[in-house]
């Protein structure tokens, strides 16, 4: 059963574009959606993280923002660079607990 | 500080036989999770471990089992090997408090079963 559902699955933009990748949970139990990046042969990298009681949350050119009503929430990449061409992966777990639920992935790539 | 690390890095074993993964958590953090990424996929959840007790387990088959070590450090046991074995075992760990969820990746182990 998928609980975490995101698009698109691949993503072509230009240099300094906005990058824009949404998900969608089921769960609402889930209290706790971070944002991973993954480069080809490793592991994913913790990006930036948002609790529901707060509808947005930017870190530099990251910000994510969080709709609890419409259980989406989605990633915002400003000034898209080349060096953000990865995979990335949005989850969703509890507070206090380490499991995470992932989506299938976005495949990024930023063009000259 | 040194992060998460998994051995071996690659491994090619047969069907039917039997793989041992290890990983050494960051320091300071109690928890350790088990990840299988099949390749294009997300990471699936399969064990959890916290001060060495198992704390959630994944949908997977009895073939798979961990452990964890008093210096916080895991084991992934699969016996049996089938091919759809085949995947990225990625390790995480974390300090795991009420407000601190924050898992931190290993490099991972890219097994290879033929």
């Amino acid at each position: 059963q998928q609980q975490v559902k995101q698009s698109p699955q691949s993503l072509i933009v230009q240099k300094g574009g906005i990058s824009i990748i949404n998900c969608a949970y089921e769960n609402t139990a889930f209290d706790y959606f971070p944002w991973y990046q993954q480069f080809p042969g490793k592991g994913p990298a913790l990006l930036i993280a948002i609790r529901p009681d707060v509808s947005e949350k930017k870190e530099g050119r990251f910000t994510i923002s969080f709709n609890k009503s419409a259980k989406q929430f989605s990633l915002h990449i400003m000034d898209s660079q080349p060096g953000d061409s990865a995979t990335y992966f949005c989850a969703a777990s509890y507070l206090g607990n380490e499991k995470l639920t992932f989506g299938t992935g976005t495949r990024l790539t930023i063009i000259p | 500080d040194a992060g998460v690390t998994q051995s071996p890095t690659h491994l090619i074993k047969t069907r039917g036989q039997h793989v041992t993964l290890r990983c050494s958590p960051i320091s300071g953090h109690k928890s350790v999770s088990w990840y299988q990424q099949v390749l294009g996929q997300g990471p699936q959840f399969i064990f959890q471990y916290y001060e060495k007790e198992e704390r959630g387990r994944g949908n997977f088959p009895d073939r798979f089992s961990a452990r964890q070590f008093p210096n916080y450090s895991s084991e992934l046991n699969v016996n049996a090997l089938l091919l759809g074995d085949s995947a990225l075992y990625l390790c995480a760990s974390s300090k795991l408090t009420d407000m601190n969820t924050e898992a931190f990746f290993g490099q991972g182990t890219r097994l290879t079963v033929v």
